[in-house]
């Protein structure tokens, strides 16, 4: 099993700059959320979806954050236009039909953005 | 609403001696809790979990955690640290929200183990 896989490990980019992060959940799991972790804020959920629907996105900062998931095996979280602050490291877990109430989740090793 | 509170952000141990991190939930139902540890650079992988089975749950790397309710209490321990064990540990609490188990961090420990 490859686990979840997420791309890209690190990117810089420029203020206003759009920024693409992409996640690959580990097949067969039907849940999917989208975490952000900095220093000062720690680790929050942005976003999950249960079978490819989001189902809370009440952690999506603003506008300028949106995720999709036009299948089961491949999520998107876009910054557009990207701001210094989003600078974090953004992690994508998925969790299987077992997990739903044992809270077993699976991380990527996680996206780095900087945003200068 | 559930939260977790970790009482210590960072700790320091010497190897082969034991470790304890602590961490108190509050929770108006019965619980199911979790302990995770990140490794630098790495994403966060599950250490054990308590879900009302036995109180005292045994995870891998011979971390264990005691579920005290009189406290709300669920402390991770080891005895003999290893230089391996040096990361950061999330002490997680699930809470039902919208129809799903929503995990809620802790603010996190970092755990340094000197030789």
């Amino acid at each position: 099993d490859a686990g979840v896989i997420q791309s890209p490990r690190h990117e810089v980019t420029e203020m206003g700059q759009e920024v693409t992060l992409r996640c690959k959940p580990i097949s067969g799991h039907n849940s999917l959320f989208w975490y952000r972790q900095t220093m000062m804020r720690g680790l929050e959920l942005l976003i999950y979806f249960n079978n490819n629907v989001p189902i809370d996105d009440s952690g999506m900062p603003e506008d300028r954050f949106s995720a999709k998931m036009p299948n089961a095996s491949f999520s998107t979280l876009k910054i557009q236009p990207s701001e210094p602050r989003d600078s974090a490291v953004y992690f994508c877990a998925s969790r299987g039909t077992g997990g739903a109430n044992t809270g077993e989740l699976f991380f990527g090793e996680g996206s780095r953005l900087t945003v200068l | 609403a559930q939260s977790v509170t970790q009482l210590d952000s960072h700790v320091s141990v010497s190897e082969g001696t034991p470790v304890l991190l602590r961490c108190n939930y509050s929770s108006s139902y019965s619980p199911s809790l979790f302990w995770y540890v990140q490794h630098p650079n790495k994403g966060l992988q599950l250490l054990l979990k308590y879900t009302s089975a036995a109180t005292l749950v045994k995870g891998i790397n011979g971390f264990e955690a005691e579920f005290k309710k009189s406290e709300t209490s669920f402390h991770l321990t080891k005895p003999s640290a290893h230089m391996s064990d040096a990361a950061e540990y999330f002490c997680v609490v699930s809470e039902p929200s919208g129809g799903y188990n929503k995990l809620i961090f802790g603010a996190g420990t970092r755990l340094a183990v000197h030789p």
